[in-house]
């Protein structure tokens, strides 16, 4: 059981340059969220999706786009990356449960740098 | 304001000691509470839920104060292992958004 696995952990893009990031879990969770994180900002989020075949704008979407084709992957799309995209990106994935106990499980991270 | 704050920190404490952290929320719908670990280039981790009538495990213990939004989460008998960045997370009624705090960092010193 991985639980919610990201790739890649770390890329390097150029201004201007696209890229998808991955992220996918395997415990038939239905929401699942993407987030960024820079020093001193906290975790905000960018879109999340409370099911297969939607999705949801959070805190920061500009500059991103989002696919959930399948329950179980959510793709991050940056189309033409900008330096203020360089960050530590976190996918997380919880299950519709009670609202009590409804935690997020995290991926690892990717490490991401726009130069 | 932001919807989630916390004490700025950081808290440098000595092992043993005993920590207690801040955070206030700005929306009275919420409805859920959580605190999170959340260790240096690492992803955060539930540490515990936040039940209304507060709870403990072994050390850590969380409260909640819906009449003040107002949570707190005491560590008791610190250990080295700690040491992290503790972010507090509130829950909002649509859609199972989460918050996040900007965290509060803790160092406990041997």
């Amino acid at each position: 059981n991985a639980g919610v696995t990201q790739t890649p952990k770390f890329r390097v893009l150029k201004t201007g340059q696209s890229m998808t990031l991955l992220c996918a879990q395997d415990m038939n969770h239905e929401y699942m969220y993407w987030y960024r994180q820079d020093p001193g900002m906290g975790l905000r989020l960018i879109h999340y999706s409370v099911g297969e075949g939607t999705t949801a704008k959070g805190e920061v979407p500009d500059g991103y786009n989002v696919s959930r084709l399948k329950k179980q992957n959510f793709l991050l799309g940056l189309e033409s990356a900008a330096p203020s995209q360089t960050s530590v990106y976190f996918c997380a994935s919880t299950h519709s449960g009670q609202a009590t106990v409804r935690a997020q499980h995290f991926g690892d991270g990717t490490r991401l740098s726009i130069l | 304001r932001k919807e989630v704050e916390q004490d700025p920190g950081p808290f440098n404490v000595p092992e043993g000691a005993t920590v207690a952290f801040n955070c206030t929320y700005s929306n009275s719908a919420s409805q859920s509470f959580f605190w999170y670990r959340q260790d240096c280039r690492k992803e955060p981790k539930l540490l515990m839920s936040v039940y209304s009538s507060g709870n403990e495990d072994g050390r850590f213990t969380a409260q909640l104060n819906r009449a003040s939004q107002y949570i707190s989460l005491l560590i008791r008998d610190s250990k080295l292992s700690d040491s992290a960045t503790y972010l507090c997370v509130v829950r909002k009624t649509s859609y199972d958004k989460v918050i996040f705090g900007p965290g509060t960092s803790l160092s406990v010193i041997p």
